[in-house]
């Protein structure tokens, strides 16, 4: 069965200063990998996703992601966080093009002046 | 892309009575459609698969008598929570498979904020 892990809970980082979530996914085959962001009260935003290529993948709002087959990792980062960065940020997997999806518990987001 | 649309987007009701969300494809048609559950700061849990012209697919631990699910056409799949009490306030969200000429987006509906008091 598919798994997936986010070990940090909640993340405060300062304006202007790098972030990295972390994302550790579990699943045989070839997964399809997704970032979402939920700011309070919202719905799910997509960020960006993976299913082959390249193993660097850009997404919106100046967001990266890299896909580490060996380490099953799918980390995002951004250079320079800005407070607008503030929200609840979701890894997702998902094991075909089409079906549903698998979500980490989420990784919360505070960013300080 | 594909999208969705759910109705309300947000609804307070009374302990015992019974809440029904729509969730409506609005620019293509859909077999299928999944449902999402989120409870207050924690994580989304799929909740069941609906299937236009059959039953519903429950994920374990899931009332199925509790949650009625209907695709009653290609565009509109309703989520109805019977008897709905404090504990299944929650956040619901539905979004249907992601089309695989256009990409593997999963299109997510604005969701259903439901309390129950």
């Amino acid at each position: 069965a598919q798994s997936v892990t986010q070990p940090d809970i909640h993340i405060t980082v300062s304006e202007g200063a790098s972030l990295e979530l972390r994302c550790n996914y579990s699943y045989g085959a070839t997964p399809y990998l997704f970032w979402y962001v939920q700011s309070p009260g919202q719905g799910l935003q997509l960020l960006l996703k993976y299913f082959s290529g390249d193993t660097l993948v850009q997404g919106i709002k100046g967001f990266e992601a890299e896909f580490k087959r060996s380490q099953s990792s799918f980390n995002l980062r951004k250079p320079s966080v800005h407070w607008s960065d503030a929200a609840e940020y979701f890894c997702a997997v998902g094991e075909d093009s089409w079906g549903k999806l698998q979500f980490g518990a989420g990784t919360q987001v505070v960013v300080t002046p | 892309g594909a999208v969705v649309s759910q109705h309300p987007s947000w609804v307070i009701c009374k302990s015992g009575t019974s809440v029904k969300i729509e969730c409506r494809s609005l620019d293509f048609q859909a077999t299928t459609m999944f449902w999402y559950r989120q409870f207050p700061k924690q994580s989304l849990m799929l909740m069941a698969t609906s299937n236009e012209g059959s039953k519903a697919t429950y994920e374990q631990g899931v009332e199925k008598d509790k949650f009625l699910i209907n695709h009653a056409s290609l565009t509109l799949s309703t989520l109805t929570v019977t008897s709905a009490h404090p504990e299944d306030s929650s956040f619901y969200i539905c979004t249907p498979p992601r089309d695989r000429a256009e990409g593997t987006e999963a299109f997510f509906g604005q969701g259903t904020r439901l309390t129950v008091v």
